[in-house]
């Protein structure tokens, strides 16, 4: 099993432009979600899906939409990047939404918004 | 939302030397989790905690679940190199979201 996977590792963009973040998973699990994490902070969530055709907003949802068509994939877009977004963001899983189950966290992705 | 203070920001300590450190919420959690991230890599979960007033052990890391829900604290002893990185507490309440606390970046000298 390759886990989570995330693509790209890295991406520049500039103010304004759009983008899709890559998040897939071969561990068949329900819950996926996506987290932003800032120097100095934790981690914070930004949407997760409790399964296939169901998302829902986190703690930080402004400026990016998620979609789960497939229980394999949960793709983060910036619809108009800024500033404010860069962060490194991460994707995780886990069989279910409950803390009896562990969530498994991709590499991460690091962006940089000019 | 629910705020977790984590502490120490950061430490510096001798290779050997045992390690603590804590978190405290506003609020009442159900399970708190200890996540570790090594540079450039996504959190790993250490330790979990389900019940209050619980203690649990993962070779050399020890972690216990605050009586009144809202504080855990975590200890690794004899530590080793392998020990740098971050540490993250988090919790997870009735809303079933975690929420992390700010980390703490543990560097062991030899």
């Amino acid at each position: 099993n390759a886990g989570v996977t995330q693509t790209p590792k890295f991406q520049v963009l500039k103010t304004g432009q759009s983008m899709t973040l890559q998040c897939a998973q071969d561990m068949n699990h329900e819950y996926m979600s996506w987290y932003r994490q800032d120097p100095g902070m934790g981690l914070r969530l930004i949407h997760y899906s409790v399964g296939a055709g169901i998302t829902d907003q986190g703690e930080v949802p402004n400026g990016y939409n998620v979609s789960r068509s497939t229980t394999e994939d949960f793709p983060l877009r910036l619809l108009s990047a800024a500033p404010s977004q860069t962060s490194v963001y991460f994707c995780a899983s886990s069989y279910s939404a409950s803390s009896y189950n562990e969530q498994f966290f991709g590499p991460g992705t690091r962006l940089t918004v000019l | 939302g629910q705020q977790l203070n984590q502490s120490p920001q950061s430490m510096f300590i001798q290779e050997g030397e045992d390690v603590s450190m804590n978190c405290t919420s506003s609020s009442i959690f159900n399970t708190w989790l200890w996540y570790k991230q090594d540079p450039g890599e996504g959190p790993v979960l250490l330790i979990a905690l389900y019940k209050a007033g619980e203690l649990t052990s993962n070779g050399r890391l020890t972690a216990q679940f605050g009586i009144t829900r809202k504080d855990s604290f975590l200890n690794i002893s004899a530590s080793i190199p392998s020990d740098v990185g971050i540490y993250f507490c988090a919790g997870q309440g009735s809303a079933r979201q975690l929420t992390f606390g700010s980390g703490t970046q543990l560097t062991v000298l030899p």
